[in-house]
C-alpha cells in the first residue's frame, strides 16, 4: 500500500518569513495530493491540492509542488502569520471521480509562527 | 449546512464497554470515512463506506463495526472498548464525482480506562 512521510515534524519561523513542508509518497499510481490544515481542537480542513497532471498549484500566499519523478510534493507558505499557526498534514490518494479511493497521510507538520 | 457534525464530542468508557459514534452529513455525499488520530501518527483509516448500505474495512478496522443505514449517516461502533482505542476520532464525507476532497468533522476525543 501507499506509504506518505512529512518533514519536519515540527517548524517554527517568524512572522513574515517562509515556511516550507515536505512529503514523500511510495505509490508511483497516486494521482491527488491535498494538503490539510488542522487548528487546535477542530477537524481538519482542505486547503489546497493538486493532482498528477501539473507541476504546481498557487493560491494566494499558498503554494503546492509535485515532482512526479521523485515521488515528492512540498507546500509552501509565504508571508506567514500568526493564525497560520496550526498542525499540516499532506496526503496521497489514488482515484478518479466516480470512485472512492482511501487517503494515505502524513504523520503532520505543528506550525509555529512566531512574533 | 451544517456539513459534517459529529456526536458526542467528548466521551470516557471504562474497559468492556461499548458505545456508538454518530457521524451525519447534510451535503448529500455518497462517501463516508472514519479515521482515528493519535499522537505522531497522523489519521488512520479505520472504515470507509461507498454508499448507502455498504462497508468496508480500511487500515485499521479491528474492534470497530460500522454501519451506513442512511446515506446521511455513518455509524462507529465499539463493542468492548480497549485502552488502544484511546483516540480522537474524525468522520470525513465526499461527493461522488470530486477527486477525493474529504471534508472532516470536528472529531470525538475518547478515553478508555
Amino acid at each position: 500500500g501507499e506509504n506518505v512521510e512529512q518533514h519536519p515534524s515540527t517548524l517554527s519561523v517568524q512572522e513574515g518569513d517562509s515556511a516550507v513542508i515536505k512529503c514523500t509518497y511510495s505509490d508511483s499510481a497516486s494521482n491527488y495530493f491535498p494538503w490539510y490544515k488542522q487548528e487546535l481542537g477542530k477537524g481538519p480542513q482542505l486547503i489546497i491540492d493538486i493532482r498528477s497532471n501539473v507541476g504546481e498549484k498557487k493560491d494566494q500566499r499558498i503554494a503546492v509542488t509535485l515532482n512526479k519523478t521523485a515521488k515528492h510534493f512540498s507546500l509552501h507558505i509565504t508571508e506567514t502569520q500568526p493564525e497560520d499557526s496550526a498542525v499540516y498534514f499532506c496526503a496521497a490518494s489514488n482515484g478518479n471521480t466516480g470512485t472512492a479511493s482511501k487517503l494515505t497521510f502524513g504523520t503532520g507538520t505543528r506550525l509555529q509562527v512566531t512574533l | 449546512n451544517a456539513g459534517v457534525t459529529q456526536t458526542p464530542k467528548f466521551r470516557v468508557l471504562k474497559t468492556g464497554q461499548s458505545m456508538t459514534l454518530l457521524c451525519a452529513q447534510d451535503m448529500n455525499h455518497e462517501y463516508m470515512y472514519w479515521y482515528r488520530q493519535d499522537p505522531g501518527m497522523g489519521l488512520r483509516l479505520i472504515h470507509y463506506s461507498v454508499g448507502e448500505g455498504t462497508t468496508a474495512k480500511g487500515e485499521v478496522p479491528d474492534g470497530y463495526n460500522v454501519s451506513r443505514l442512511k446515506k446521511q449517516n455513518f455509524l462507529l461502533g465499539l463493542e468492548s472498548a480497549a485502552p488502544s482505542q484511546t483516540s480522537v476520532y474524525f468522520c470525513a464525507s465526499v461527493a461522488r464525482f470530486s477527486y477525493n476532497e474529504q471534508f472532516f468533522g470536528p472529531g470525538t476525543r475518547l478515553t478508555v480506562l
